[in-house]
């Protein structure tokens, strides 16, 4: 696609139920990140997947939290017994890292996750 | 630790006024640096970025942004500031090299007063 794509774009749970986060990057880029922006927060690293290296998973908040990439492309981000505080935007970005690393990296337009 | 900080979380400006919008970083050694503008109901747009060379950066819709090392600062600024910038704007870095994530402050929200 044009741009990456992420589904659902809203999506409402109730507290306790696992969600699954989607994210289609643009075709050819290797590197995609998963942040988390929350009202009033900056955009908080999750995860990052670059190539067929092992992912930076440093900034998941805790075990409740995976995610993982198919074939180099699509991932999903999955949440397990959510909790009201999972409450917000999850942004997904792709990146294409030729001979130089560009670091511009494409976002989706993002999910929102409530939790009620 | 690596971190990124935009001292600002909110900044009124009139339309046609200047604008600066600070943020400094704390590395070990001098980051690539990003600026990124998300308007309302939108996604992230790379304004400018910072690799090496030139410390004054030109971007789009007539930003630009200045790197100094002695003060780790990458501000950003406006010479006149339109009614349409109005917009949460994020300052972000990344360790040189490549293949290492990218970290972004807080955020400035921006307001414009007509």
């Amino acid at each position: 696609g044009a741009g990456v794509s992420q589904s659902p774009s809203n999506k409402v749970t109730e507290k306790g139920k696992d969600v699954e986060l989607r994210c289609d990057p643009i075709s050819g880029h290797t590197a995609l990140y998963w942040y988390r922006q929350s009202l009033g927060q900056g955009l908080e690293f999750l995860i990052y997947f670059q190539g067929n290296s092992a992912p930076d998973k440093s900034g998941l908040p805790s075990d409740r939290f995976s995610a993982e990439r198919t074939g180099g492309s699509v991932s999903t981000l999955t949440i397990q017994r959510t909790q009201q505080e999972d409450s917000a935007v999850y942004l997904c970005a792709s990146s294409f890292r030729g001979g130089s690393d560009t670091g511009e990296l494409f976002f989706g337009e993002g999910s929102r996750l409530t939790v009620l | 630790a690596q971190s990124v900080t935009q001292p600002d979380i909110h900044i009124t400006v009139s339309e046609g006024a200047s604008l600066e919008l600070r943020c400094n970083y704390s590395y070990g050694a001098t980051p690539y640096l990003f600026w990124y503008v998300q308007s309302p109901g939108q996604g992230l747009q790379l304004l400018l970025k910072y690799f090496s060379g030139d410390t004054l950066v030109q971007g789009i819709k007539g930003f630009e942004a200045e790197f100094k090392r002695s003060q780790s600062s990458f501000n950003l600024r406006k010479p006149s500031v339109h009614w349409s910038d109005a917009a949460e704007y994020f300052c972000a870095a990344q360790g040189a090299g490549g293949g290492n994530k990218l970290t972004f402050g807080t955020g400035t929200q921006l307001k414009v007063e007509l």
